[in-house]
């Protein structure tokens, strides 16, 4: 079965600070990953995703995760948070190989909170 | 805008009512998926859609159902409701199984 853990359910940076929020995963295939971001009262939109190839992939907003196999983690990081970067980041695993469903499991979410 | 949209926003009813959320995919996506949102569970995954046929089950309740009509909009079928049915019920499409998926804004229902 899969899952994702992510280290701390709150995280607090100063504004230009470095944001790193932490994600592992377990799966016994090789995964697709995500991570999506939450603002208030909004549903959730896609911050950047791993398949194959690259294992360092950008997405928007600054943001970037690191596909590490060996430690099997997919840390979002961003090298200036901004205060609008406050929200709460959602990582995900999609089981490509089984039956390819693309059903997505989630970690349990992080919040980030910017201070000025 | 993710481009899915999801009906109604809100939804308040009382227990042991049955509701219908409805969902419409982006244009040419043929899959859809409804999750399920609280504070105890997080974000749960409840069943999957693929061009008009059940492809996937989560953590579903027998008490709730799902159907994806040849337009490829979705409706899920909430009924005998329970005050722990509460919750934010969101709907994804994608173009096929495994590809990313995009969020509607989601359907927050109130179970009193």
């Amino acid at each position: 079965a899969q899952s994702v853990t992510q280290l701390g359910s709150h995280v607090s940076v100063s504004e230009g600070a470095l944001v790193l929020l932490r994600c592992n995963y377990s799966s016994s295939v090789p995964p697709y990953l995500f991570w999506y971001v939450q603002y208030p009262n909004q549903g959730l939109q896609l911050l950047l995703k791993y398949t194959t190839g690259a294992t360092l992939v950008k997405g928007i907003n600054g943001f970037e995760a690191e596909f590490k196999k060996s430690e099997t983690s997919f840390h979002l990081t961003k090298p200036s948070a901004h205060m609008s970067d406050a929200a709460e980041y959602f990582c995900a695993v999609s089981d490509k190989g089984s039956g390819n469903t693309g059903k997505l499991i989630f970690g349990q979410g992080t919040t980030l909170q910017v201070k000025p | 805008d993710s481009g899915v949209t999801q009906t109604p926003k809100h939804l308040i009813t009382a227990t042991g009512q049955r509701v219908t959320l409805r969902c419409s995919p982006r244009s040419g996506d043929l899959s859809v998926y409804w999750y399920q949102q609280s504070l105890d569970q997080g974000l749960q995954f409840l069943i999957q859609y693929y061009n008009g046929e059940e492809r996937a089950k989560g953590n579903i309740l027998e008490r709730f159902s799902a159907q994806q009509f040849p337009d490829l909009h979705s409706e899920l079928n909430l009924s005998s409701l329970e005050l722990g049915d509460s919750a934010l019920y969101f709907c994804a499409s994608s173009v096929d199984s495994g590809n990313e998926q995009y969020f509607g804004p989601g359907t927050r229902l109130t179970v009193t």
